[in-house]
């Protein structure tokens, strides 16, 4: 069985300053690894992805995460926050394995001060 | 880039009424899915279709049908509504041979029981 836990349900950061949602999982198989975020009203856009390739993965918008298999995280950071960040971002595992089942984690909403 | 539409953004139906949710993809992809989207619990996934006329349950199949008469074209049924089934429902799609497995969302419906 697979799982993915994200520590956080609020975050809030100072715009300028760092941000970091957490993210760890669990997966039998090899996984697959992803960060989507959803601004209000809107559908999910996927951030970046980690697929068994490099484990310092970069996204879009200054966004990256790294894949530590030995501690099963994948946490999601960015080194300045901006105010277009603010949004609710999911973090999701798959694996390869006989059919395409993914995994949701329940999501940690950002907020940006100014 | 590959488009996910939904029919309708917002809807308001009455209890017991019969609901169609429509989405539509344009990227021939096999693989199509229906989530909802509840505060708190992530999107958690109704039905999924790796085919044609296939379907699969998900987690949470009860009260739900879906429907896929065309590659493009997957439809999810709320037989009688309910007032727990007021929520977001996201369609997303994705090509099975893309081995990262990832999702393409539409914007969602936001959909009330009253």
């Amino acid at each position: 069985a697979q799982s993915v836990t994200q520590l956080d349900s609020h975050v809030s950061v100072s715009e300028g300053t760092p941000v970091l949602l957490r993210c760890n999982y669990s997966s039998s198989y090899s996984p697959s690894l992803f960060w989507y975020v959803q601004h209000p009203n809107k559908g999910l856009q996927l951030l970046l992805k980690y697929t068994s390739a490099a484990t310092l993965v970069k996204g879009i918008n200054g966004f990256e995460a790294e894949f530590k298999k030995s501690e099963t995280s994948f946490h999601l950071t960015k080194p300045s926050a901006h105010m277009s960040d603010a949004a609710e971002y999911f973090c999701v595992v798959s694996f390869s394995g006989g059919y395409q089942k993914v995994t949701f984690g329940t999501g940690t909403k950002l907020q940006v001060i100014p | 880039d590959v488009k996910v539409t939904q029919s309708s953004r917002y809807l308001v139906k009455r209890t017991g009424e019969k609901v169609f949710l429509e989405c539509v993809q344009d990227m021939d992809h096999e693989n199509m899915f229906w989530y909802r989207q509840d505060p708190g619990l992530g999107l958690r996934l109704i039905y999924f279709s790796y085919d044609v006329k296939m379907k699969e349950k998900g987690d949470i199949p009860e009260g739900y049908s879906v429907s896929r008469e065309k590659k493009e074209r997957f439809s999810l049924i709320l037989e009688s509504a309910s007032t727990n089934q007021t929520s977001m429902y996201l369609c997303a799609s994705s090509f099975p041979r893309n081995k990262s497995y990832e999702q393409y969302f539409g914007p969602g419906t936001r959909l009330t029981v009253t």
